[in-house]
């Protein structure tokens, strides 16, 4: 099945400056890489998503990026502020039928803390 | 539009005892999942739902762990008995359709097992 790796788990970073956190993925047949946004007692929510026939995605201060040829993916947010302080998954999913597909397997997470 | 709605919240019971979580998802959806996120993890897959047909709990522990979707709308997932390893956050999503990828999750369930 896919394995999700996600790296680091904790980033400290100061208001302002910019957030990297990256993943890479095992199964080359995966083609739907999101990522979600978990705060303090809710759900995930999703915030940006990317597709295996695009390299990069941009909505306002958050970006991915994907390398297929690597299998792995980012995610970038710049201009940090003390609202994006909150923990973030990686996660990836096969999107056409076969064994193991649509299942979203995701990393273990990344905890954000913007310093302001 | 109404999200993603669990009950519920917050559990406290013994081992042993039964416990059911209730979800109802986003109208018109026609997926459902059921995930357990285990504290400082990712949520997991225990069973996804296509209307009423539970089409993957490959990933259910079926000796102990019971779902079901009666209706192809509100699902329930139910443990009996819980043991203290259960102590998780049970979260539901739904989608609009299996494949589109993109899901929409509830608050959570927190359950916690004595």
């Amino acid at each position: 099945g896919e394995n999700v790796e996600q790296h680091p788990s904790t980033l400290s970073v100061q208001e302002g400056d910019s957030a990297v956190i990256k993943c890479t993925y095992s199964d080359s047949a995966s083609n739907y890489f999101p990522w979600y946004k978990q705060e303090l007692g809710k759900g995930p929510q999703l915030i940006i998503d990317i597709r295996s026939n695009v390299g990069e995605k941009k909505d306002q201060r958050i970006a991915v990026t994907l390398n297929k040829t690597a299998k792995h993916f980012s995610l970038h947010i710049t201009e940090t502020q003390p609202e994006d302080s909150a923990v973030y998954f990686c996660a990836a999913m096969t999107t056409y039928s076969g064994a193991g597909s649509y299942q979203l397997t995701f990393g273990k997470g990344t905890k954000l803390s913007v310093i302001p | 539009e109404a999200g993603v709605v669990q009950s519920p919240r917050y559990k406290i019971i013994e081992k042993k005892q039964p416990v059911a979580f209730w979800c109802n998802p986003i109208s018109g959806h026609n997926t459902l999942y059921w995930y357990l996120q285990n504290l400082g993890q990712g949520p997991e897959l225990l069973i996804r739902y296509e209307n009423e047909e539970a089409v993957d709990d490959s990933q259910l522990p079926k000796d102990r762990f019971s779902a079901e979707r009666l209706k192809g709308v509100d699902s329930t997932l139910k443990i009996q008995p819980a043991e203290l390893g259960d102590s998780a956050v049970y979260l539901c999503a739904s989608s609009l359709l299996t494949g589109t990828g993109e899901l929409f999750f509830g608050e959570g369930s927190r359950l916690t097992v004595l």
